[in-house]
């Protein structure tokens, strides 16, 4: 069964519309987790790193204030996406995976959001 | 972060065994290789990982050559389930995996 579940699967807001989505580790504690977004026929391209305790570690091109993400516990972090607009439509996924060394990323069933 | 290189498609029949290359020339001695797949609309899957030594598990096999700079992900006996983007990545223990564009596999019935 899946390890990770992500929140909600589709959501469809208009412009302007802050939006939340949840990534939880279900049978295990994730200190970090990643959030990536996917545009139709591309690869996946990491958004940025959640940290437990910590701020977010974004990559290079994604707006901080544009993606919040929250690492509050050990199994949620969240990302909102802020003032949404047609071009943030995209497939958001998230994953994680535990501790232990070179375990795999588990991934989340991703959240199509559509921002019309 | 180390890059591979993958054909963009590749096309089999069901119920053949299925040979997916990637090449990581620059792989370091602690890259581990990582295969994840992605069908339509999901999240990525894993489906096997490996140091050296080749690897098998209930999903597929893991062929990693000698000098570790290139790998074969092996399906056995493809299904038409198993038509997705598989990815070939690198990886050093839990960290982000950076994503190529992977091989499109298309299993013809």
């Amino acid at each position: 069964g899946a390890v990770v579940s992500q929140h909600p699967s589709r959501v469809i807001c208009k412009s302007g519309t802050s939006v939340k989505i949840e990534c939880r580790s279900l049978d295990f504690q994730a200190t970090t987790m990643f959030w990536y977004r996917q545009f139709p026929k591309k690869s996946l391209m990491l958004m940025a790193t959640s940290n437990e305790g910590s701020k977010a570690t974004y990559e290079q091109g994604v707006e901080k204030d544009k993606f919040l993400i929250n690492h509050a516990s050990l199994t949620l972090s969240t990302l909102t996406v802020t003032s949404a607009h047609p071009e943030d439509s995209s497939f958001y996924i998230c994953s994680a995976s535990r501790v232990r060394l070179n375990q795999p990323q588990h991934f989340g069933d991703g959240t199509r959001l559509s921002i019309l | 972060d180390a890059k591979t290189t993958q054909p963009n498609s590749m096309e089999s029949n069901e119920e053949e065994p299925v040979h997916l290359p990637c090449n990581h020339s620059t792989i370091s001695g602690t890259d581990y290789i990582h295969w994840y797949r992605q069908l339509p609309s999901q999240g990525p899957e894993y489906v096997i990982h490996g140091l050296t030594s080749n690897v098998n598990n209930r999903m597929a096999s893991l062929a990693i050559a000698e000098d570790r700079k290139s790998s074969t992900l092996i399906l056995h006996r493809a299904t038409l389930r198993d038509a997705a983007v598989y990815y070939c990545i690198l990886s050093q223990g839990a960290q982000k995996l950076v994503f190529g564009q992977g091989t499109r596999l298309t299993i013809n019935p």
